[in-house]
């Protein structure tokens, strides 16, 4: 089975603090992403990585960053953190150049900003 | 912009009955069609795929794919209280830089004792 994981279910963080959310998934998969949710909006891609070191920005990449030094692991900084980034952030993988394949969720990070 | 779009609901049903969810979506080059189930604050679970016109059952969930009515559904037989849960639709297209998932806001299901 597909395990993405990621390093905090909660997190409670202070407004302008800088905020690392870190993934790992363990199947070799080429893509991730980052995702936040917010009641009523649904799943909002933030940034995705279709390699090591590639990015390309998702539908609300402002206020964020990512980092992918290595093939397992795709992180997202909060460069400073503001009330309005509380939210559950979803990590996700899934191989490329196959479509036929779902993506996988890691369990989330509840991350409030006070 | 793709976009996939769902009836947000809340839809209700009584237990036994059959629940049916409904997702179209706008991109006609869009290949490979899932289904997740979300269960209130947790992460997104998938329980069916479709990648061919037709229907593809298992067990109690059906999931139907029309590709020239652009529209997808999934159907669950015999609904228990345990399905409550949000039901998203998500749609896969390989762009230049890999693949791309489009997700629909989703649909809240209560299925009724």
């Amino acid at each position: 089975d597909v395990k993405v994981t990621q390093s905090s279910r909660y997190l409670v963080k202070r407004t302008g603090e800088k905020v690392f959310l870190e993934c790992v998934q363990d199947m070799d998969h080429e893509n991730m992403f980052w995702y936040r949710q917010d009641p009523g909006l649904g799943l909002r891609l933030i940034y995705f990585s279709y390699d090591v070191k590639m990015k390309e920005k998702g539908d609300i990449p402002e206020g964020y960053s990512v980092s992918r030094e290595k093939k397992e692991r795709f992180s997202l900084i909060l460069e400073s953190a503001s009330t309005n980034q509380t939210s559950m952030y979803l990590c996700a993988s899934s191989p490329i150049d196959r479509e036929n394949q779902p993506q996988h969720f890691g369990d989330g990070t509840r991350l409030s900003i006070l | 912009q793709k976009e996939v779009e769902q009836n947000s609901g809340p839809l209700s049903v009584p237990e036994g009955a059959i629940a049916s969810l409904n997702c179209t979506y706008s991109d006609r080059v869009s290949q490979s069609f899932f289904w997740y189930r979300q269960y209130s604050g947790k992460s997104p679970e998938l329980i069916m795929s479709i990648y061919s016109n037709g229907d593809k059952e298992d067990g109690r969930f059906t999931a139907q794919l029309n590709k020239a009515s652009q529209y997808v559904s999934l159907l669950i037989r015999d609904s228990q209280p345990s399905d409550s849960a949000t039901y998203l639709c998500a749609v896969n297209s390989l762009q230049n830089t890999g693949n791309q998932f489009y997700f629909g806001t989703g649909t809240s299901l209560t299925v009724i004792p």
